[in-house]
């Protein structure tokens, strides 16, 4: 248990479906981040979250859009997705961004774009 | 065509034999590294990570190097056991504005033989 819980594990949907990916953490954090890992590619950073704000977004296509209620809750909504979205998504948390901190990832959510 | 999937190194290795795996990184600008593994349907988990102003740190049974001239890191493993069988990432912090920003490279698997 790495205090980073992502919901749901697995998901399947369509390309004109709408979703949502949840990741809450209970580490005390004040920085949450969104991955993308895939087969084809490393992991990838998608979008930074510190003390709520996005300080960070890594080219990422308008199809995901992340919100942050507050510290401790990070969502990445899903619309119109594409096959080669399907990845397994990595929600991470850190003390903060403004020093080197290492990052607590969660298990992550395996999406499967039909 | 379609396209391929990454090709991850792999070191297989028997058990109670020492483990070492390397990495490039590319950044020279980069002052913090970690490595972390990720073991089957989970997400990365935090090994050791080491500051640009150290050359070497050690952990339980891990001990992490760093080569700034050559921008290379590796990580040694002793006694290698089945439980460390998992892809072994390393990560560079490329900064940014804010200070943390994680760059992963694209793993090794690492085989324990019993």
């Amino acid at each position: 248990e790495t205090g980073v819980t992502q919901t749901p594990r697995h998901l399947v949907m369509g390309m004109t479906n709408k979703k949502s990916l949840k990741c809450e953490q209970h580490l005390g954090h004040n920085a949450m981040y969104w991955y993308k890992q895939s087969a084809k590619k490393p992991l990838e950073l998608m979008f930074v979250y510190n003390f709520k704000e996005q300080t960070e977004n890594n080219s990422v296509p308008s199809r995901f859009s992340p919100e942050c209620p507050n510290s401790s809750h990070l969502f990445l909504h899903l619309h119109t997705l594409q096959p080669e979205d399907s990845a397994l998504y990595l929600c991470a948390s850190s003390q903060a961004t403004a020093t080197n901190e290492k990052l607590f990832f969660g298990s992550g959510t395996q999406l499967s774009v039909l | 065509g379609e396209s391929v999937g990454l090709h991850l190194p792999t070191l297989s290795v028997q058990e109670g034999d020492n483990s070492i795996i390397n990495c490039a990184y590319s950044n020279s600008a980069s002052d913090y590294f970690i490595w972390y593994k990720q073991e089957s349907g989970k997400g990365p988990q935090f090994i050791i990570d080491i500051r640009s102003n150290m050359d070497k740190r050690q952990g339980q049974r891990v001990t992490v190097l760093l080569n700034k001239t050559v921008k290379h890191l590796s990580l040694q493993i002793a006694a290698t056991q089945p439980g460390d069988s998992a892809v072994y990432f390393c990560a560079e912090n490329e900064g940014g504005v804010y200070g943390n920003k994680l760059v992963f490279g694209a793993g090794t698997i690492l085989r324990v033989k019993s």
